[in-house]
């Protein structure tokens, strides 16, 4: 079983920039989020998805966008990259909402993303 | 809005002896909690949760937690603790808004010294 796939590993981008993080899983999971991981300050929530073609905004959205076409995939867009997004990236996924209750996140191995 | 506090950065214990990582949240309602473990260079792994009932929570790899309303607290221990422990832990609390989302303390560094 793959879980959740992310690509690529490692990034590096110039100011300005845009790139997209992908993010599959093969789990049929209703639920997909992207978190950003930075030190001394956990991990943050960018955007989530609850179903196809439903996003939503986290507690950190700006300068990023997301789209949810089909269940397994839910990519990251990076509008204009900033040095402040210098971050790691993950990406998790979950059986259901909270009529499933507390269901557990399965999280990707990370993207590691720097900015110049 | 809900909260949640890692108050060690670094927690330091000899093998072989018991371990305690502390947390303690704060949220409107009834709490859903959990327990994270990040080894270096990979993603989150699920540890345990507390959603009701029993409020000792075993989980992965003789963890075990401990649910304490009255203290808003739920605190991760271990009777014998493995050099193999080390690693970033994390709590974190469910959110308010309906669906799956986390939000995390800022994490613990527990070294387990041989």
């Amino acid at each position: 079983n793959a879980g959740v796939t992310q690509t690529p590993k490692f990034q590096v981008l110039k100011t300005g920039q845009s790139m997209t993080l992908q993010c599959a899983q093969d789990m049929n999971h209703e639920y997909m989020s992207w978190y950003r991981q930075d030190p001394g300050m956990g991990l943050r929530l960018i955007h989530y998805s609850v179903g196809a073609g439903i996003t939503d905004q986290g507690e950190v959205p700006n300068g990023y966008n997301v789209s949810r076409s089909t269940t397994e995939d839910f990519p990251l867009r990076l509008l204009s990259a900033a040095p402040s997004q210098t971050s790691v990236y993950f990406c998790a996924s979950s059986a259901g909402t909270v009529r499933s209750g507390a269901n557990v996140l399965t999280f990707g191995a990370g993207s590691r993303l720097t900015v110049l | 809005a809900q909260s949640v506090a890692q108050p060690e950065d670094q927690v330091n214990v000899a093998e072989g002896n018991p371990l305690t990582v502390k947390c303690t949240y704060s949220v409107s309602g009834n709490p859903y909690l959990f327990w994270y473990v990040q080894y270096p260079n990979r993603g989150l792994q699920f540890l345990l949760k507390y959603i009701t009932g029993d409020n000792l929570v075993k989980g992965s790899y003789g963890f075990e937690a401990e649910f304490n309303k009255s203290q808003t607290s739920f605190h991760l221990k271990k009777p014998s603790a493995l050099v193999s422990d080390s690693a970033l832990y994390f709590c974190a609390v469910r959110d308010q808004t309906g669906a799956n989302n986390l939000f995390f303390g800022t994490g613990t560094r527990l070294t387990v010294i041989p």
